[in-house]
């Protein structure tokens, strides 16, 4: 069966540094997409991605889709304070259209 | 716009009591409905999803029960609590027949003592 595994669990940065955080699958993707949940919140929907060798940017975060479309990544440039939270990739959970499969995520902290 | 509402936003229930939990969405039409569960520390446990009025998925068994008695109205209930059902649970939305975005409620705090 599918197998998603998102790393590392845990990161904490000093503000300015960068930060990523990986999502490997075991077979290939259709799409992924990316959420954030800040610290006592819910879920918001970040980005989706379609196509092999994919990247897209919002301000300081790139996120890439593998050309094999197994894997997929979310980098944070010089993180700020406002970006802590946690970082969940979300690929399609089986066949049924509109269902996800979430980890545990990447928790992100930043040190002031 | 659409909007989606969770209540409450916390609770405090005794072991062995009832439990109902209710999401309702405004601004659209046949929306995919799903209930999810965060255990503290945890990533997301998609309990239930609907694609339409009575029609109801378990992804995994448990003393949870789940309806869509109208086309924007979901309900999460049990007849008796565990203290395992302690979490955040989370109510989304979709636009049926797509993969794009889930929108989220603002959760329910759920401590079973």
């Amino acid at each position: 069966g599918q197998q998603v595994m998102q790393i590392p669990q845990y990161q904490h940065v000093q503000e300015g540094e960068d930060f990523t955080t990986y999502c490997n699958s075991s077979t290939t993707l259709s799409n992924i997409q990316w959420y954030k949940q800040r610290p006592g919140g819910h879920p918001v929907f970040l980005i989706q991605l379609v196509k092999s060798g994919e990247v897209k940017k919002q301000k300081r975060l790139t996120f890439q889709f593998g050309e094999a479309k197994k894997n997929s990544s979310l980098h944070i440039t010089a993180t700020q304070t406002t970006d802590v939270g946690t970082y969940f990739c979300a690929p399609p959970r089986g066949s049924t259209l509109g269902r996800l499969y979430f980890g545990r995520g990447t928790q992100l902290t930043v040190w002031p | 716009s659409q909007t989606i509402h969770q209540w409450p936003a916390t609770l405090v229930q005794p072991v062995g009591s009832p439990l109902s939990l209710e999401c309702t969405v405004e601004g659209t039409s046949n929306p995919n409905l799903y209930w999810y569960r965060q255990a503290a520390g945890r990533g997301l446990q998609l309990l239930f999803y609907s694609v339409g009025i009575g029609q109801i998925s378990s992804e995994v068994p448990q003393n949870l029960s789940a309806s869509r008695p109208q086309d924007r109205q979901f309900i999460l209930s049990s007849k008796k609590l565990l203290l395992s059902d302690s979490g955040f649970y989370l109510c989304a939305w979709s636009v049926s027949g797509g993969a794009i975005e889930q929108f989220f409620g603002p959760g329910t705090r759920l401590t079973v003592l």
